[in-house]
């Protein structure tokens, strides 16, 4: 069977910090890999999305980044933290390819403060 | 754009109650449905999912599509106050398509 693990599950970083959040799954091969981040209250905000290594595509431009160095590892970073980063980050993956009939499913998160 | 609607609640049902939640989508190219439990500080976790018209049944749950009138529904049978959650609706298109629209959810309450 497939899991996925996302960590850290919670930090707590000053404003202008690095940020590095890590995703791995594992049961399958060249997954659909994503980043979402949740604000309190509302509603999932897709970051960035991956189809293959190296390849990331970004929804939403801003000081945060996004790597696939393996199949099933993907990273979300940031050189400098804002206030405004805040949330809930989600990881999800999916089965690869186009295949539509293929849910998302979800990392436990990663619940960041930034302060 | 493409959009999908959820009421946002709360919806409050006492135990033993059915719940019933609705969403509603703009993408008539659409052709699968999700439907995601997301309790308070922790991740959606998928529940249902349904691709063809028609009702699809799990356990307590009941999935209900409708692609004519373009909504997708969720029936929550003898409701217990562990559904407490909110509801995520998920759809996606066909085409090649690898990202999910997802609606804001409902808020479930299930008062004893």
């Amino acid at each position: 069977s497939q899991t996925i693990h996302q960590w850290p599950a919670t930090l707590v970083q000053p404003v202008g910090s690095p940020l590095s959040l890590e995703c791995t799954v594992e049961g399958t091969s060249n997954p659909n890999l994503y980043w979402y981040r949740q604000a309190a209250g509302r509603g999932l905000q897709l970051l960035f999305y991956s189809v293959g290594i190296g390849q990331i595509s970004s929804e939403v431009p801003q000081n945060l980044s996004a790597s696939r160095p393996q199949d099933r590892q993907f990273i979300l970073s940031s050189k400098k933290l804002l206030l405004s980063d805040s949330g809930f980050y989600l990881c999800a993956w999916s089965y690869g390819g186009p295949n539509y009939n293929s849910p998302l499913h979800f990392g436990n998160g990663t619940r960041l403060t930034v302060t | 754009q493409k959009e999908v609607e959820q009421n946002s609640g709360p919806l409050s049902v006492p135990e033993g109650a059915i719940a019933s939640l609705n969403c509603t989508y703009s993408d008539r190219g659409s052709q699968s449905f999700f439907w995601y439990r997301q309790y308070s500080g922790k991740s959606p976790e998928l529940i249902m999912f349904i691709y063809s018209n028609g009702d699809k049944e799990d356990g307590r749950f009941t999935a209900q599509l409708n692609k004519a009138s373009q909504y997708v529904s969720l029936l929550i049978r003898d409701s217990q106050p562990s559904d407490s959650a909110t509801y995520l609706c998920a759809v996606m298109e066909s085409g090649g398509s690898y990202i999910p629209t997802f609606g804001r959810g409902t808020s479930l309450i299930v008062h004893p």
